[in-house]
């Protein structure tokens, strides 16, 4: 089973900053099958970026992704009000599919 | 647009069987990966099993000996049911759906989630 990590569980910044968020694998994740999701207050999780880096349908251009193999990152390019939330990755490269702990982006 | 919603107990006794219903409009059923993750309150997020191909299936193996998923076409609708539960199982219970038909795909849509709470 591939164990995901989060360093951070909380991060405080402020409106308009970038925010980075890192999620590191036991084991290489096969052709960067990697997603990241935002769960906002008893919201279901919310899908962000897949296959690492690749935007789904209707996520904001300030959300981007990056990194291969074991390192990836999800970068918020300038916070806004509705982005503080819980982000959490998951891969879905080897069975069973595992999230990480999750990261908490608050409010400075 | 695809829907999803979780029907079922919110309530279950230690030992017993908990079953949940995901109900999905706005689609068919056919062609996706159908999922059940749960969230125990104020923790992180666990895959449980997914459904695809009418009936072939895939669980967790933390799971996998208590677990079963199986899905009513002709309803739309799929099905979890995870026996002998005691309070470690207690949580929001989420449906969801791939984001694509392939085998290696995120969840792309959610239902509300369902609270399950196990106590006698």
């Amino acid at each position: 089973e591939i164990v995901l990590t989060q360093s951070r569980g909380t991060l405080s910044l402020s409106l308009g900053e970038r925010a980075t968020l890192s999620c590191r694998a036991s084991q290489s994740v096969s052709s960067s099958y990697l997603a990241w999701y935002q769960q906002r207050p008893g919201q279901a999780p919310r899908l962000l970026i897949y296959g690492a880096s690749s935007r789904a349908t209707g996520i904001p251009d300030r959300f981007s992704g990056s990194g291969s193999g074991t390192d990836f990152t999800l970068t918020i390019s300038r916070l806004e009000p509705e982005d503080f939330a819980v982000y959490y990755c998951q891969q879905y490269g080897s069975s069973p599919w595992t999230f990480g702990q999750g990261t908490k982006v608050e409010i400075k | 647009q695809v829907q999803l919603q979780e029907s079922g107990p919110g309530l279950v006794k230690p030992s017993e069987t908990l079953s949940l219903t995901c109900t999905v409009s706005g689609g068919s059923i056919g062609s996706y990966y159908w999922s059940w993750i749960r969230q125990p309150p104020g923790k992180g997020l666990e895959w449980i099993g997914s459904i695809y191909n009418s009936g072939s299936t895939n669980y967790s193996p933390s799971l996998k000996s208590r677990v079963f998923i199986s899905e009513e076409t002709s309803k739309n609708q799929f099905s979890l049911k995870l026996n002998s539960v005691t309070a470690a199982d207690a949580a929001v219970y989420y449906c969801a759906r791939s984001y694509s038909v392939s085998y290696h795909s995120p969840f792309g849509s959610w239902g509300r989630g369902t609270l399950v709470t196990v106590s006698s």
